[in-house]
This record gives structure tokens, C-alpha cells and sequence, in this order.
């Protein structure tokens, strides 16, 4: 596709249930970024992917989360068991490569509500 | 490890007058340096990004960055304010090493337009 995408682009979901966010990366990138922005906190890193592999995944918030990536392309984060300060946008984002001229692009963000 | 720190959560100019927004970084590497926009409800575009070639760099709607060594600066600015630029702006940093590939974000500016 032309740019990043994510879906949903938004989800109430209840206290306690299982969520999958999904990220389709610009064709032919390799890296992927997950970052989640929500009041008071910012813009977090949460992971990233260099082809199929997660070389840092330090900005995982808990144990509740996860991702991964298949076939160097799409990817899922998921958060297990939901809790309301997961609350937040959490955006995807793009790069030709990890080298560091090469620009991010980001994805509009799936916005979670966790009620 | 890079950081950056954007002074002001708020700035407002009037319609025409010029925009600066601060951002002063910390690197123990020499840095990469980028300034995102964000509209409301949408994702992260990139205005503008310094990678060590010139160190005045000009953006996107008519904006510009100036990478000055010796104040640790990256401070963006704009000569005429837009209605359409009242929007929210960050600065972010990411290190010359292989394995700092992931940007690491400001805590934003939101600039506000008035007539």
C-alpha cells in the first residue's frame, strides 16, 4: 500500500478480554516499530522488528505483551488480559532499514479504550 | 543513550507571526534529529530531519531547523504562522550506532493559531 496501515482504527474493548492490533508496513520495508502514545506518557517505544526477528523489544511494557511478524511484513501486538491503563493510540511504524538516515513512517494509530 | 527535551507543552502566535519551537538534545553519539507533526486523530508526518549534510535544513510547510553543535539545539521554526499549522509538533533523536535504531520522542509541543 501507499502507506502505513493499521487496523482497527478503533476498539473498546472490556477490562480483562485479549486484543490484536495488526500492522501492514509500506511494501518492502524492513523494519517495523510499535510506539504507544497516550496522555501524560507521551510517545513509548515499545518494540521493533528487523525483518521476522525483535532485536529490542525493551519498551514492552509487561509480560501481558507480545508481538511478532511473519513473512517480514505484516505485524501483530497483542495485550492479554487488558487493563484501562492500557488505554491509549498505539501506532505502527515503518523503514526502509534500521540504519539511521532512513526516515519512519508512521501508520494513523489504533486507538484502544479499555473499559 | 539520546534524549531530547522540548521547552514549552504550549505555544501560541497569531496568524503571521513567526513560529520557533525548542528542542535541545543529549547524545553521547552524534545525533540524528527529526521533527514530527501530528493533526489531530492522525498519525505522525515527518516535517524535517538532520542527518549531519547541512546543518540548516528546511522541511515542509514552509518550516526549518537549524542543528546547532554547540547549544545541543534543534530548534524549528517558521516565519508566518498558518491557521493550518495549529497542530501538535515533537522533536526526536536517534544515535549514529547500529543499535539505536528506534527514535526516541519528545514530549510534544502543541501550537496553537489564533486570528
Amino acid at each position: 500500500g501507499a502507506g502505513v496501515s493499521q487496523s482497527p482504527s478503533n476498539k473498546v474493548t472490556e477490562k480483562g478480554k485479549d486484543v490484536e492490533l495488526r500492522c501492514d508496513p509500506i511494501s518492502g520495508h524492513t523494519a517495523l516499530y510499535w510506539y504507544r502514545q497516550s496522555l501524560g506518557q507521551g510517545l513509548e517505544f515499545l518494540i521493533y522488528f528487523q525483518g521476522n526477528s525483535a532485536p529490542d523489544k525493551s519498551g514492552l511494557p509487561s509480560d501481558r505483551f507480545s508481538a511478532e511478524r511473519t513473512g517480514g511484513s505484516v505485524s501483530t501486538l497483542t495485550i492479554q488480559r487488558t487493563q484501562q491503563e492500557d488505554s491509549a493510540v498505539y501506532l505502527c511504524a515503518s523503514s526502509p532499514g534500521t540504519g539511521t538516515r532512513n526516515t519512519i513512517y508512521f501508520g494513523e494509530g489504533s486507538w484502544l479504550t479499555v473499559v | 543513550a539520546q534524549s531530547v527535551t522540548q521547552l514549552g507543552s504550549h505555544v501560541s502566535v497569531s496568524e503571521g507571526a513567526l513560529v520557533l519551537l525548542r528542542c535541545n538534545y543529549s547524545s553521547s553519539v552524534p545525533p540524528y534529529l527529526f521533527w514530527y507533526v501530528q493533526y489531530p486523530n492522525q498519525g505522525l508526518q515527518l516535517l524535517l530531519k538532520y542527518t549531519s549534510a547541512a546543518t540548516l535544513v528546511k522541511g515542509i510547510n514552509g518550516f526549518e531547523a537549524e542543528f546547532k553543535k554547540s547549544e545541543t539545539s534543534f530548534h524549528l521554526t517558521k516565519p508566518s504562522a498558518h491557521m493550518s499549522d495549529a497542530a501538535e509538533y515533537f522533536c526526536a533523536v536517534r544515535g549514529d550506532t547500529g543499535t539505536a535504531s528506534k527514535l526516541t520522542f519528545g514530549t510534544g509541543t502543541r501550537l496553537q493559531v489564533t486570528l
